[in-house]
């Protein structure tokens, strides 16, 4: 069966970086895609990007162009969300989810925290 | 960027009476090409993924009882769960697929129980 399996919690200091991973099982990675979504305490969804597998292509919302970086490695079947110069409001749960949202990871947790 | 716009933001409904959300994107997902609307919607328990329920605006995900269905198309959609069940008890979220790679979602919609 589809399994994304993320990465644990972390906690980060503002100013910091997190790098958050999302291994894939179940089908072959590079006929889909893989979408980065977040959710702040007690907020809605919020789209930040979307990496092919296949060709490397990136998509990012603009919200986020700059200080996100979404990556795919095929030889472990493994994509990652970068997130660079952390601030407390970047406190949520991140999600991947394959293409656009059929399947989705469990979520990891990443507290910013002085 | 495709707004997504639900409404209401929360209702609350009799178990076995009829629950509806409304979703307005701010421009048409429904791609002339293929007749198809980009358009799922996703029900959210507390501590859990998204479930991805409808997809092309009214196909069920598998698994997911008949008591959900959804409808509409360009820019008006619904989701109608027909008879609520206690465990209906979620948050519910809009979302396109139509903007290549770039997913926006609705603000949510928090269904609970009268």
């Amino acid at each position: 069966q589809v399994q994304l399996v993320q990465s644990g919690a972390e906690v980060k200091k503002p100013g910091a970086s997190v790098k958050v991973s999302c291994k894939a099982s179940g089908y072959t990675f590079t006929d889909y895609g893989l979408s980065w979504v977040r959710q702040a305490p007690g907020q809605g969804l919020e789209w930040m990007g979307w990496v092919s597998t296949y060709n490397d292509e990136t998509k990012y919302a603009q919200k986020f162009q700059g200080r996100v970086t979404v990556t795919a490695e095929t030889s472990t079947n493994t994509a990652y969300l970068e997130v660079r110069s952390l601030r407390s409001d970047d406190t949520a749960v991140y999600y991947c989810a394959r293409g656009w949202g059929d399947q989705w990871g469990q979520g990891t947790l990443v507290t910013v925290s002085s | 960027d495709i707004v997504m716009t639900q409404s209401p933001d929360s209702l609350a409904v009799s178990l076995g009476e009829r629950a509806t959300i409304n979703c307005k994107p701010s421009q048409s997902v429904l791609y002339r090409s293929d007749n198809k609307n980009y358009l799922a919607w996703y029900q959210q328990k507390p501590g859990q993924p998204p479930r991805l329920l409808i997809y092309w605006a009214s196909t069920r995900a598998s698994g997911v009882p008949d008591r959900f269905s959804g409808s509409g198309s360009g820019t008006d959609f619904t989701l109608t769960i027909s008879s609520l069940q206690a465990e209906d008890v979620a948050v519910y979220y809009c979302q396109q697929y139509y903007t290549t790679h770039m997913y926006t979602f609705g603000q949510g919609t928090k269904l609970e129980i009268k």
